[in-house]
């Protein structure tokens, strides 16, 4: 079973780039990594998904290495309004189900 | 607009009476789930469904029911709620379980 794991708390300063790592040793063959944001009081939003290599869309990237251990999301010149809380999720998905896992969640602090 | 909602927003009920959470989803998604989001604990999933009439545990299913009759509909049942069932619960759905949209939340409270 896939577990994630993710630094608890960041804190930035706005127009830095944030680096948020999750690492997940026990990630099957055909897992997907997604990544969310959730603000308080509001559900978990979308913000990328990956398998491999680098995934870049017009909010965040996506680096994902060869051995799939770990993936690290990238958020560019962040402002006050990134300040939430994010998620990585690890997915195992086929033609008979399975399982998503997500990580702790890690608090990021965008700060003027 | 695209959405999933949920009902009721916040709930306060007594152990042992049963109760039900909708979720409606009007993407026409094959998918749908429902997690739990307590603190220190994060989200963790309740149940999915792949499409009607196929539901599956997630990783912590005890104490619920879901059902799947229709594909926008899954209603999360707490048949004899207890208080470690306190929780914030979020519905999902997506096309395949990927990039999933999530409701608004569902507060509840079992005292």
């Amino acid at each position: 079973l896939a577990k994630t794991t993710q630094p608890i708390s960041m804190d930035s300063y706005e127009g830095q780039e944030v680096n948020i790592t999750c690492s997940h040793n026990n990630i099957a063959t055909n897992d997907y990594i997604t990544w969310y944001q959730q603000f308080p009081s509001q559900g978990p939003r979308f913000i990328i998904q990956g398998y491999k290599t680098k995934v870049t869309n017009e909010v965040a990237s996506l680096f994902i290495p060869a051995d799939r251990k770990s993936s690290t999301l990238s958020l560019p010149r962040v402002s006050l309004s990134d300040t939430a809380v994010y998620y990585c999720l690890v997915g195992f998905v086929d033609n008979q189900g399975g399982k998503l896992i997500f990580g702790q969640g890690t608090e990021l602090s965008v700060k003027p | 607009e695209a959405q999933v909602t949920q009902n009721p927003r916040y709930l306060i009920t007594v152990t042992g009476k049963k109760l039900t959470v909708t979720c409606s989803q009007n993407m026409n998604h094959e998918y749908m789930s429902w997690y739990r989001q307590d603190p220190g604990l994060g989200l963790r999933q309740i149940y999915y469904s792949m499409n009607v009439e196929v539901t599956d545990k997630g990783d912590v299913p005890e104490g619920y029911k879901v059902s799947r009759k229709e594909k926008r509909n899954f209603p999360l049942i707490l048949e004899s709620p207890s208080p470690n069932q306190t929780s914030l619960y979020f519905c999902a759905s997506s096309w395949t379980g990927d990039e999933q949209y999530f409701g608004p939340g569902t507060r509840l409270t079992v005292t």
